[in-house]
């Protein structure tokens, strides 16, 4: 049981370019998120998926987009990367996405843009 | 909108001693409250959670009551160890919703 994966782990941009940001869960769990954390701040969410077929915006979605490719599958990408988008990127995953329940989270994708 | 706000860090101690990390929230509704630990390189894990007014959350010797008239959720253990050391956040997540508000996260480094 793997839990929450992320893909790559660490990655370098030039400006302009663009890139997928890959997660999956084996949980079976139907939410899932997409979270960016900068230094000496507290994480905010991008992105998240109640459940298959749905996605919502959270706080911070300029300059990204997400698809929830099925259920263990729900992906970041970055049309065309900023140097203010320089983060770590987190997913995490719940099973309904209900208040009480606790969130699952990957390990991180470090991304850097120059 | 709804807050979480920590206290500063970062926080240094000695092994054994006593750990206070204050947490205090804003709010509407009846939001349930979080405590996440990261250790250095890896993503957030819980720590304990409380869900109602008057809960005590509780794990590996931390614990944090939902205070409801102050507002507050602090996180205390009674004698850290150096493998305690790492980021410590405190959030809350409202029933039905889809998303969580973390604090800024507090440091915490244990000395031998």
């Amino acid at each position: 049981n793997a839990g929450v994966t992320q893909t790559p782990k660490f990655q370098v941009l030039k400006t302009g370019q663009s890139m997928t940001l890959q997660c999956a869960q084996d949980m079976n769990h139907n939410s899932m998120y997409w979270y960016r954390q900068d230094p000496g701040m507290g994480l905010r969410l991008i992105y998240y998926s109640a459940s298959e077929g749905t996605t919502d915006k959270g706080e911070v979605p300029n300059g990204y987009n997400v698809s929830r490719l099925n259920k263990r599958e729900f992906s970041l990408r970055l049309e065309s990367a900023a140097p203010s988008q320089t983060s770590v990127y987190f997913c995490a995953s719940s099973e309904q996405g209900q208040g009480q329940e606790t969130q699952y989270f990957g390990p991180g994708t470090r991304l850097l843009v120059l | 909108g709804d807050s979480v706000t920590q206290m500063e860090g970062p926080v240094t101690l000695s092994e054994e001693a006593f750990l206070t990390i204050n947490c205090t929230y804003t709010a509407t509704g009846y939001p349930s409250l979080f405590w996440y630990v990261q250790y250095p390189g890896e993503g957030l894990q819980l720590l304990l959670k409380a869900t109602k007014a008057d809960d005590k959350g509780s794990n590996k010797g931390f614990e944090a009551t939902y205070r409801k008239e102050t507002t507050s959720f602090h996180l205390e253990k009674g004698s850290v160890q150096v493998s305690d050391s790492a980021v410590y956040f405190c959030a809350l997540r409202k029933t039905n919703a889809g998303k969580s508000t973390f604090g800024d996260g507090t440091t915490l480094t244990v000395k031998p």
